[in-house]
């Protein structure tokens, strides 16, 4: 199956503070979102992106589909973004392959 | 109302015991999916649906079987729950191959 590396595991950030995570893929996709999973447990979808650039609001995106990376970019963190944020991708999702995550701390 | 909803949202239960989740969906999409999370680690498919008709095995669907009785209901089946199918289960959907997937709130089932 596709291999898919986030980066990096962990990440500590004082509010306010702008961040990015990385996605990799072994091999090619032509599906690709982000998730947030809240303390809770639910998964939030924040960008379906297999290439291109997307924005919301605080949030943006990038994929480079040729290279087989995507970035996911926060900037002036709130405490609310706190969680694990995931990428996943795959082809037609037969085969839809999520990476470990990142986990995001946001502190005060 | 939730456009995907599954039930139980949590469940505990013994070793052997049988054990059906369900998911229904509001959003007349014709792909259904079933995913395991463990703690610290990402969804894993378990098996995925593109119609009533047509099921397929996902990447861990050892001990599990599922059921397509609708467009809008797809059930995940335990037939003989062990301790490590201890995990949060999530059904999703989505509408074409290029559009992005929808999840549902997550069932917790915990296999003493």
């Amino acid at each position: 199956g596709i291999q898919v590396e986030q980066s990096p595991p962990d990440l500590i950030l004082q509010e306010g503070a702008n961040s990015t995570l990385r996605c990799n893929f072994s091999d090619s996709v032509n599906n690709l979102q982000w998730f947030h999973q809240n303390p809770w447990g639910q998964l939030i979808n924040l960008f379906y992106i297999p290439s291109g650039t997307k924005q919301n609001g605080r949030l943006s995106a990038t994929t480079v589909a040729t290279e087989r990376y995507s970035l996911l970019y926060i900037s002036s963190s709130q405490t609310t973004d706190s969680g694990v944020y995931f990428c996943a991708g795959g082809y037609n999702f037969n085969k839809f392959y999520f990476g470990s995550g990142t986990k995001l701390n946001v502190k005060p | 109302d939730a456009d995907v909803t599954q039930t139980p949202r949590n469940r505990i239960t013994k070793t052997g015991k049988r054990i059906m989740l369900e998911c229904s969906q509001t959003k007349g999409h014709d792909r259904m999916y079933w995913y395991r999370q463990d703690p610290g680690l990402g969804l894993r498919l378990i098996y995925y649906s593109f119609d009533v008709k047509d099921i397929n095995k996902g990447e861990i669907s050892d001990g599990y079987s599922v059921s397509r009785q609708a467009q809008a209901k797809f059930s995940l089946s335990l037939e003989s729950a062990i301790p490590n199918q201890t995990a949060l289960y999530f059904c999703a959907t989505s509408d074409f191959s290029d559009q992005p997937q929808h999840f549902g709130d997550g069932t917790r089932l915990s296999i003493l």
